[in-house]
């Protein structure tokens, strides 16, 4: 069974630009979420979708955001770059349902993004 | 922050003795994973505890879970050189499902 795949895996991007990354799930996993790794902030939650429907969201603002296609693949979107969004984005996705959870997560290997 | 706590932030140990690292959170949870990272790349799971289990295992690692503490332990036995990475636990919290708020980690260095 194929895992979940990520694209690009690097990224360099001018302050102010935006920037579409994509992640493809496991076969069969209809939960998609996404994570920002800094140095300085560890790991924190984006969002979270189920069935193109965004169900959960982090402390972000505005500038991210993501959505889910019918095959349950998904994208985030970074608009308005800022140097601070440097960082590796962690997409994960996951059996968890509608009422469904003590599932495990299953990364992919990341996109490191770069914001000069 | 909703992050949870992990101790200690790096460990350093020789091939052969055990790790241990600590990981306290915030509220009621469904469950509680522990995730393993090499040099940035992506999480691996490593395993999951039931908010109702108090103990598992798998291979050489073992996690306990306090929910009235609300914190957890995972020991890694007779530690190799492979197992030096970033060590994360993750918490999913009652009624978010989906959604995992982690703790800062801690940095396991196994020296040969």
């Amino acid at each position: 069974k194929a895992g979940v795949t990520q694209t690009p895996r690097y990224l360099i991007k001018t302050r102010g630009q935006q920037v579409t990354l994509s992640c493809s799930p496991i076969s069969g996993h209809r939960s998609v979420s996404w994570y920002q790794q800094t140095p300085g902030q560890g790991l924190q939650f984006l969002f979270e979708y189920f069935s193109e429907t965004q169900r959960n969201k982090g402390n972000f603002p505005g500038r991210f955001s993501g959505r889910q296609f019918s095959n349950s693949r998904s994208e985030m979107n970074v608009s308005t770059l800022e140097l601070g969004d440097s960082a590796l984005y962690l997409c994960a996705s996951s059996l968890a349902g509608r009422g469904q959870v003590n599932t495990e997560a299953f990364f992919g290997q990341g996109t490191r993004l770069t914001v000069v | 922050s909703q992050q949870g706590e992990e101790d200690p932030q790096a460990l350093s140990i020789q091939e052969g003795e055990n790790a241990t690292m600590n990981c306290s959170y915030k509220t009621s949870i469904n469950n509680l994973q522990w995730y393993r990272q090499n040099s940035g790349r992506g999480l691996v799971h490593l395993i999951l505890i039931r908010s109702n289990e108090r103990e598992k295992h798998s291979g050489r690692l073992r996690v306990t879970l306090d929910t009235s503490k609300k914190s957890s332990s995972l020991l890694i036995t007779a530690s190799r050189a492979a197992d030096t990475a970033s060590y994360f636990c993750a918490t999913e919290y009652y009624n978010q499902g989906g959604k995992l708020i982690f703790g800062q980690g801690t940095e396991l260095s196994v020296k040969p």
